[in-house]
């Protein structure tokens, strides 16, 4: 399975401030995604990153508050922007198993944001 | 009625009994289904698939019923380190997309 990093690792921020979350592989892979995981909740998808294309953005999410680059096949960031303490989560970044195995999700260790 | 349900737990038990979860999902049409363990303040972590014929990978047994729409998941001889919370993971159409349950959280007690 493919290694997963993730920066910052955690971050407290202010409301109305925007933080960028990087997540970088170490191999070249399809597709890319991003899971919110709030306080005691499972894992939300927030959006699917297309290398060559706007990311998908599952209902709820919108690209204004959750910007997302794809800029090759190993990176892409995801931008909580304008934050409100709503925005506390986990921010995971996911890539599948390949053609394969394309529902296996493995993922990189996570962003925890507290929004004070 | 939600895609994936759990029961939350936790589910306390001493070390070296049998635990088993089960997970019910509403699409009919899924196919792919998983079990992942997530440990506290971790990333979650494939556990196993879940294949149609059952499927064991030493004392873990992941089983699917089709017909009821419900997985399983059996722990066989408890270990402290089995202590977690084990997410139930379902297909849940269109290619690549999952719904993740909530989860059950197991604690394992000397």
């Amino acid at each position: 399975s493919a290694v997963i990093s993730q920066k910052p690792s955690r971050d407290i921020c202010q409301r109305g401030t925007s933080l960028t979350i990087q997540c970088q592989v170490d191999s070249q892979v399809t597709m890319m995604f991003w899971y919110r995981q709030q306080p005691g909740q499972s894992l939300t998808l927030i959006a699917t990153a297309n290398q060559g294309s706007e990311a998908t953005y599952e209902s709820g999410f919108v690209i204004d508050k959750f910007p997302i680059s794809r800029p090759n096949l190993t990176f892409s960031t995801l931008t909580v922007s304008n934050m409100s303490p709503e925005d506390s989560s986990i921010y995971l970044c996911s890539v599948d198993g390949g053609p394969v195995l394309p529902y296996e999700q493995y993922f990189g260790p996570g962003t925890r944001l507290t929004v004070t | 009625r939600k895609e994936v349900e759990q029961d939350p737990g936790p589910f306390n038990v001493p070390e070296g009994a049998t635990v088993a979860f089960n997970c019910t999902y509403s699409n009919s049409a899924s196919q792919s289904f998983f079990w992942y363990r997530q440990d506290c303040r971790k990333e979650p972590k494939l556990l196993m698939s879940v294949y149609s014929s059952g499927n064991e990978d030493g004392r873990f047994t992941a089983q699917l019923n089709r017909a009821s729409q419900y997985i399983s998941l059996l722990i066989r001889d408890s270990k402290l380190s089995d202590s977690a919370t084990y997410l139930c993971v379902v297909n849940s159409g269109g290619y690549q997309k999952v719904t993740f349950g909530t989860g059950t959280k197991l604690q394992v007690i000397p």
